[in-house]
């Protein structure tokens, strides 16, 4: 199994509607990111937690909520999702300095 | 706050050795990173530095230097499988990445 997992794979949804991408770690890193991957843009920073009672916001976090449900989980919801929130979508955790980062999803908003 | 610069495109020769440049400026330093992505997956750790010079592993290896705030990655016997993106990211002053847009590596035969 992968140290970091991410759900979906792939998803394509509709704008307006609300979703949620999420991820889970078997590391035991208590920190841990979500990140969006944009063509030109790289990788920008959405939201990040360094624990479980903490959560703060990246780079381009509106339109965007997580939730950190336990050490291994976090969770990304899009409330209304937007065409130009199509992206590759990345979750990542760390301890120090070594990110580990899931294998992505894929969301397309039509 | 941070801006992380490298080039967008290169195209190097199989066999032959490559240098991708990165600049920063940050308002706080904790260190530079180097990831390979191939497209559409997972970026992948390969080097970091915190202390200025040279850092080598085997046919990569990564440079410093802080007071440029300038790194360079080197391959060395490029393959055809080194053709990705090559992302520099900055750890910041608060421990999370802050990535350049990467560097699209074309290896050509």
């Amino acid at each position: 199994d992968a140290d970091v997992t991410q759900t979906p794979r792939n998803r394509i949804t509709k704008t307006g509607k609300r979703i949620m991408l999420e991820c889970s770690q078997t590391k035991g890193h208590d920190r841990m990111y979500w990140y969006r991957q944009d063509p030109g843009l790289g990788l920008r920073l959405i939201y990040y937690s360094f624990d479980v009672k903490d959560i703060n916001k990246g780079e381009i976090s509106d339109g965007y909520s997580v939730s950190r449900q336990a050490q291994a989980k976090f969770s990304l919801s899009l409330e209304s999702a937007i065409p130009n929130q199509t992206a590759l979508y990345f979750c990542a955790t760390s301890v120090f300095r070594g990110y580990t980062f899931g294998s992505g999803t894929r969301l397309t908003v039509v | 706050g941070q801006n992380i610069d490298q080039p967008t495109e290169m195209t190097a020769t199989e066999g032959a050795i490559v240098q991708i440049n990165c600049t920063y400026q940050t308002s706080g330093f904790n260190g530079l990173f180097w990831y390979q992505q191939h497209a559409g997956e997972a970026p992948t750790f390969l080097s970091y530095n915190v202390l200025d010079g040279l850092e080598e592993k085997g046919r990569f290896s990564s440079f410093l230097s802080r007071s440029k705030g300038y790194s360079y990655l080197l391959l060395k016997e490029l393959q055809m499988k080194d053709s990705a993106s090559y992302l520099c990211a900055d750890g910041g002053a608060t421990n999370k990445l802050i990535f350049g847009t990467g560097t699209l590596l074309a290896v050509q035969p």
